[in-house]
């Protein structure tokens, strides 16, 4: 069965440095999301992607964060400046379609501890 | 904007049916009913969806009223590898991002 996969598994990194987390999605799906899980806490939304652009973001997703599809099977999230806050598991998830009744299929996570 | 009850948690044996209801007061007529499990340090996993009356697949039924202002995960003989964070959503805006609750965590016993 074709899964989401994401790298790398675990990311310590020191308050102010930059992160790329990596993505896979599954390959013939079109709609790509990241989400975020403080320790604790709810799944929270952080931006949609499709066609090379955002289509949607949280008020989370601000300036520091950026996402790209640099090639035909990466999607990536960037975090430019990070912040003690920003430790929390990161989950890609990709759909094939966009419709209300469309699965998600979510990556097993990068948790990201940021010191 | 619909929202989702349900039980914070719940406890059960091995062997035992499991029932999780979830409430939606305000779903919408073009709104789906999603369950995502959830392991500990994994990521969400799509269990089952429905939109009306009873959905089954290999490891679930989704029981729907006819009002749909709730519905009912329903787990068959639950093992020890079913605990975990139960998610019920519903697709509240064109956008079709998940919005989570605080999902029911359920614990098997042996």
């Amino acid at each position: 069965e074709p899964e989401v996969t994401q790298t790398p598994s675990h990311q310590v990194t020191q308050m102010g440095q930059e992160v790329i987390l990596r993505c896979v999605p599954i390959s013939n799906h079109l709609y790509f999301y990241w989400y975020r899980q403080i320790l604790g806490q709810k799944v929270e939304f952080l931006v949609s992607f499709y066609n090379n652009e955002i289509s949607e973001k949280s008020e989370i997703f601000d300036d520091q964060f950026s996402v790209e599809r640099p090639d035909g099977s990466n999607f990536t999230l960037k975090i430019r400046s990070t912040k003690l806050e920003d430790s929390a598991m990161y989950f890609c998830a990709s759909s094939e379609a966009r419709t209300v009744e469309e699965t998600q299929y979510f990556g097993p996570g990068t948790r990201l501890l940021v010191l | 904007l619909a929202k989702t009850t349900q039980p914070i948690s719940m406890d059960s044996y091995e062997g035992q049916e499991v029932n999780i209801t979830c409430s939606h007061n305000n779903i919408a007529t073009n709104d789906y009913i999603t369950w995502y499990q959830q392991f500990p340090s994994q990521g969400p996993r799509f269990i089952i969806q429905g939109y009306k009356t009873k959905v089954t697949n290999e490891v679930a039924s989704l029981f729907i009223p006819a009002d749909r202002k709730s519905s009912t995960l329903s787990l068959p003989r639950v093992s020890l590898s079913d605990t975990a964070v139960y998610y019920c959503l519903v697709e509240v805006d064109s956008s079709y991002k998940l919005i989570f609750g605080s999902g029911t965590r359920l614990l098997v016993r042996p």
